[in-house]
């Protein structure tokens, strides 16, 4: 079955830099785009950022553009998100989630468990 | 564009029918999702397309609406739907989820 896992979420002081991964097994990979989701603690769901499956085109949310790399691996089967410059603000679970169709963004069906990256000095 | 949920909490009992809207700021025609989550969980697909359910989902959840207006319904609380509730447009990018609506339980 289709599983999602994410790791590289720690807890780093404002302005540093973290790579989270999601290591995706149980489905063909290559022919699926992938999504980054937040939820800051206590919070509601907020999208970040999404992979064609090809990985050629990226979509961010404003406040992360500049900030934010998401990039694939197709070969190894995972997803990356490189965050930089952290602010505070940035402190979520992130999740990553494949979309419920091949080649369609839509809609997000499967999902990780998450990955925690708390920004504090 | 924006997605605005109502309400922001619910409580009921066990069998009570429930319905939560949610509003685009612009019209989205049907690309509309509605996610469950429980404390400490990932989010779970519900619906999808506004009113297309999710493979293993039961069929007490239904979800209807197009353009601007959308509603998710539970018939027939049960224990385990007490949870929170997320609809998301899938319009158009940047993605957007709305507030959520937490279920409690009465």
């Amino acid at each position: 079955q289709v599983q999602l896992v994410e790791s590289g979420g720690n807890v780093v002081p404002p302005g540093k830099s973290l790579r989270l991964s999601c290591a995706a097994s149980g489905f063909t990979f290559s022919t699926y785009p992938l999504h980054w989701v937040r939820q800051a603690p206590g919070r509601g769901l907020e999208w970040v950022a999404t992979i064609s499956s090809g990985g050629n085109n990226k979509y961010y949310r404003e406040s992360v553009r500049g900030r934010f790399t998401i990039s694939r691996d197709n070969s190894r089967g995972t997803l990356y998100l490189e965050v930089n410059s952290l602010y505070s603000e940035d402190t979520a679970i992130y999740y990553c989630s494949r979309t419920i169709r091949e080649y369609d963004y839509s809609y997000m069906g499967d999902w990780g468990k998450g990955t925690t990256v708390t920004v504090s000095s | 564009i924006q997605m605005t949920q109502s309400p922001s909490s619910v409580s009921a009992s066990v069998g009570d029918r429930v319905t939560i809207t949610c509003r685009a700021s612009q019209g989205i025609s049907s690309r509309l999702a509605w996610y469950q989550q429980t404390p400490g969980k990932a989010p779970k697909l519900l619906i999808f397309g506004a009113s297309t359910l999710q493979s293993g989902v039961p069929s007490r959840f239904s979800g209807s609406g197009s353009g601007t207006e959308f509603s998710l319904t539970i018939s027939g609380l049960q224990p385990e739907d007490f949870a929170s509730y997320f609809c998301q447009q899938a319009d158009s990018f940047p993605y957007s989820f709305g507030q959520g609506t937490k279920v409690e339980i009465k």
